[in-house]
């Protein structure tokens, strides 16, 4: 699976766009991209995933450039709640059960 | 909607003794995976189990067993603890039904704490 990298830290005023870049630049071309994130202690917690158009669901829009080298997560208006560590991960579509491997993420901190 | 269930929550145990972790996939999830997570550290993978059988093996320890029983339930069995097993260790499950790229949407668990003292 191809390696991402992720901006150690990031703060976010509360109700403004967050966003959250990766860089997948060996990705191939059967790998998607997958976003989870986890609040303080709690179980990681599934977001998005894509893997060449973007894609929008009820928490968040992720936008993978063209040559899918890079990708952002954007959480369009950020709370307090959404505090947490972001990972980013590419992984290929399994022909049997894989495990997700988390790297280091981001920690957003979304302030007051 | 049903989540994934770990029991117990917490746990506090002893150098040397053995501690049982179980998990509850969520229904008709046919993959389970266990992960542990250090204080500070990311989650990092253990084992995972497909169909009941054993599907993939990461970082586990010797000391460490799993299984999954016929109603997808599964044991994370520790022995002969250690003061660095104490961690969250958490339980997920998916399901390749919708789709082989939902099979790495994996549902976590709330996790269960153990304390090795």
């Amino acid at each position: 699976d191809a390696k991402t990298t992720q901006p150690t830290s990031m703060d976010c005023a509360e109700g403004r766009a967050a966003n959250l870049p990766c860089n997948h630049s060996t990705i191939s071309g059967n790998e998607y991209v997958y976003w989870y994130r986890q609040i303080h202690s709690q179980g990681p917690q599934y977001i998005i995933h894509g893997l060449k158009n973007n894609e929008t669901n009820e928490m968040a829009s992720l936008i993978i450039t063209e040559d899918r080298k890079s990708s952002t997560l954007i959480l369009p208006h950020a709370t307090l709640r959404d505090t947490a560590v972001y990972y980013c991960i590419a992984l290929t579509l399994p022909g049997s059960a894989r495990q997700l491997t988390f790297g280091s993420g981001t920690q957003l901190t979304v302030l007051p | 909607a049903a989540g994934v269930i770990q029991s117990p929550r917490h746990l506090i145990k002893e150098k040397r003794e053995t501690a049982t972790l179980k998990c509850y996939p969520i229904p008709r999830h046919d993959t389970v995976y266990w992960y542990q997570q250090g204080p500070g550290q990311d989650p990092q993978f253990l084992i995972s189990f497909y169909e009941k059988m054993q599907s993939d093996k990461g970082s586990i320890p010797d000391r460490f067993s799993a299984q999954q029983f016929s109603d997808y339930h599964s044991e994370l069995n520790m022995s002969s603890l250690e003061l660095g097993d104490s961690a969250l260790y958490f339980c997920a499950s998916s399901t390749r039904t919708g789709g082989s790229s939902g099979a790495n949407v994996l549902t976590f668990g709330a996790g269960s704490r153990l304390t090795v003292l």
